[in-house]
């Protein structure tokens, strides 16, 4: 049965801290995503990664870094937190390719961010 | 840009059939997807198309025209547990997945 954890389901977090998301997975995938998911706006990307020590940028990647040291993990980092991003955070991963491949998601984050 | 468009709230009753469209305008295109989230969860893998036509799979069918942009996904013998949000997403032929912003599906008794 195919796995992707996420490090915490629930986050508060003040103002100016660095935030550290974890994301696991157990299916030896090559490629993870990191979205947000907002009301009305959908999944936006924010960085994905399709090897180890690869990334490139999504869609929104202002404020956040990554770091994939492993294969299976896939880290956000929040240099210094906002209330701005507050939001639900989601993990995905995607066999090798990134074409034609669903992707299976972690449960998620709800960060709040005060 | 690139652009996937779902109705954002459908209501239907349990025991009916619901069509759920998107429509979408990519730079490319290797497969369209839909995927269920009910609330406070994660998505999970619904349908994928590629080609065109309908994919069925048991209750639910997705369909694809790609001339015209277009998919459906088509719910049959509603059921209370199908009360959940529809998420259409595109791949255009790169890592990235570009998804609509959900139908939230209510199914009344």
């Amino acid at each position: 049965d195919v796995k992707v954890t996420q490090s915490s389901r629930y986050l508060v977090k003040r103002t100016g801290e660095k935030v550290f998301l974890e994301c696991v997975q157990d299916m030896d995938h090559e490629n993870m995503f990191w979205y947000r998911q907002d009301p009305g706006l959908g999944l936006r990307l924010i960085y994905f990664s399709y090897d180890v020590k690869m990334k490139e940028k999504g869609d929104i990647p202002e404020g956040y870094s990554v770091s994939r040291e492993k294969k299976e993990r896939f880290s956000l980092i929040l240099e210094s937190a906002s209330t701005n991003q507050t939001s639900m955070y989601l993990c995905a991963s995607s066999p090798p390719g990134g074409r034609g491949h669903e992707q299976y998601f972690g449960p998620g984050t709800r960060l709040t961010v005060t | 840009g690139q652009n996937i468009d779902q109705p954002t709230e459908m209501t239907a009753t349990e025991g009916a059939i619901v069509q759920i469209n998107c429509t979408y305008q990519t730079s490319g295109f290797n497969g369209l997807f839909w995927y269920q989230q009910h609330a406070g969860e994660a998505p999970t893998f619904l349908s994928y198309n590629v080609l065109d036509g309908l994919e069925e799979k048991g209750r639910f069918s997705s369909f694809l025209s790609r001339s015209k942009g277009y998919s459906y996904l088509l719910l049959k013998e509603l059921q209370m547990k199908d009360s959940a949000s529809y998420l259409c997403a595109v791949n255009p032929g790169t890592y990235k997945y570009i998804f609509g912003t959900g139908t939230r599906l209510k199914v009344l008794a």
